[in-house]
């Protein structure tokens, strides 16, 4: 079936880097997307949203870029911080159920 | 109140035992969901209601049963579990009405021995 992925499953970063989490869907139909970050013996935690007439949101120090044509999501996360370590996962809607990726493993060294 | 909440937050269970797992939310939700997820892998779908009504059963296994008494609580009924099974079950609720974004509880780690 189709599914939501990663490309890479760890990111290694230095404190103060810019991050780059990049994710890749194959359903054309999905009309909304999520990033979640997800901390060691935590649920999911809702970080930025993009809809698929979007190509670009930005939060708080973090920016969601949408190509529709590759079929690419990546989620920018600037001047990151130890806090920051976590588990990240991009989620497509498929009517009311939340497809996951596979999630990508970031570490942020001091 | 912003948030879901799920209880035990642990639960050791033998294969024989019958036992369930909470979900709470007071934020007016009327979509509530049951996530699987096991170690380093994303969370899976098991099942969605829908103002109370069961919508999606994503063809789990008849040992894990659903139930939503009412718009704020949901219950997951766990019997006969197999040591498979072990692993962090969530819970999410959703607005509904044109909102996509689910809130997720803290999940509840399961472990069947």
């Amino acid at each position: 079936g189709e599914s939501v992925g990663l490309h890479l499953p760890t990111l290694s970063v230095q404190e103060g880097d810019n991050s780059i989490i990049n994710c890749a869907y194959s359903n054309s139909a999905s009309d909304y997307f999520i990033w979640y970050k997800q901390e060691s013996g935590k649920g999911p935690q809702f970080i930025i949203d993009i809809r698929s007439n979007m190509d670009k949101r930005q939060g708080q120090r973090v920016t969601v870029l949408l190509n529709k044509t590759v079929k690419h999501l990546s989620l920018q996360i600037a001047a990151t911080q130890p806090g920051d370590s976590a588990v990240y996962f991009c989620a497509e809607t498929v009517g009311t159920a939340l497809i996951f990726g596979k999630g990508t493993t970031l570490s942020v060294s001091s | 109140d912003t948030e879901v909440t799920q209880t035990p937050k642990h639960l050791v269970m033998g294969m024989t035992n019958k036992k369930s797992l909470k979900c709470e939310q007071h934020m007016g939700h009327r979509a509530m969901y049951w996530y699987k997820q096991k170690a380093k892998k994303p969370p899976e779908l098991m099942f969605v209601y829908s103002y109370e009504k069961l919508s999606i059963n994503e063809s789990v296994p008849s040992r894990f049963s659903p139930e939503c008494p009412n718009s704020s609580l949901l219950n997951l009924h766990l019997h006969a579990l197999q040591p498979e099974d072990s692993a962090l079950y969530l819970c999410a609720s959703r607005l509904t009405d044109g909102a996509y974004e689910q809130y997720f509880g803290p999940g509840t780690r399961l472990t069947v021995t």
